[in-house]
């Protein structure tokens, strides 16, 4: 298995710009989990879906965060208009359904200059 | 929410047995406890989980005490690839995985 699938895996973008990024979770996989991780804040949950569907998205900062999974194979972030302060390294995980252990992709490293 | 206390860091020597704690006081009785490592610039990984009897795997063994208040991840002979930081964790899991919390964690560094 390929595991949690990212990208990009790096991505500078200017103040205001838009930014999407990409997960794809593991096959068979149920549950599925943006995070985000920087310095001062440690990794924090934004939102995560079950079966497609948001279950909770109090973690996302603000409304200018959204993220959709329009299928079990497909989830994006995306940031509109981007911030400096959003720069951090943006993990997506995926849960199968008989377990309640997540597995994590790779990341996304995210520089808003 | 779900918090642990671990200790912010420590060091281990290679070949040695690490040890490290975790205190999750606040675990209600149908709660597990996870651990995960991070390594450098790599995603979270799992490592082990329990309810509340000890556990062991390829990677590590989990001992939980009779009380579930506190538990120990126990790396039997650390190499340098284990330098990592490791996170304890504990909720109900698929019901409300909101009330997760990863800390600050361990940051294990193993010396040669």
């Amino acid at each position: 298995d390929a595991g949690v699938i990212q990208s990009p895996r790096h991505e500078v973008t200017e103040m205001g710009q838009e930014v999407t990024l990409r997960c794809k979770p593991i096959s068979g996989h149920d549950y599925l989990f943006w995070y985000r991780q920087t310095m001062m804040r440690g990794l924090e949950l934004l939102i995560y879906f079950n079966n497609n569907v948001p279950i909770d998205d109090s973690g996302m900062p603000e409304d200018r965060f959204s993220a959709k999974m329009p299928n079990a194979s497909f989830s994006t972030l995306k940031i509109q208009p981007s911030e400096p302060r959003d720069s951090a390294v943006y993990f997506c995980a995926s849960v199968p359904p008989d377990t309640d252990t997540q597995y994590f992709g790779p990341g996304t490293r995210l520089t808003v200059l | 929410d779900a918090k642990t206390t671990q200790p912010p860091s420590m060091d281990c020597a290679e070949g040695r047995a690490a040890n490290l704690p975790c205190n999750h006081s606040t675990i209600s009785g149908n709660e597990y406890v996870y651990w995960y490592r991070q390594i450098h610039s790599q995603g979270p990984q799992y490592i082990i989980h329990g309810l509340k009897n000890n556990e062991t795997n390829e990677m590590a063994s989990l001992i939980i005490t009779e009380d579930r208040k506190s538990s120990t991840l126990i790396l039997p002979h650390a190499t340098l690839r284990d330098t990592a930081v490791y996170y304890c964790i504990h909720g109900k899991m698929k019901t409300s995985y909101d009330k997760v919390i990863f800390g600050p964690g361990t940051s294990l560094s193993v010396i040669p």
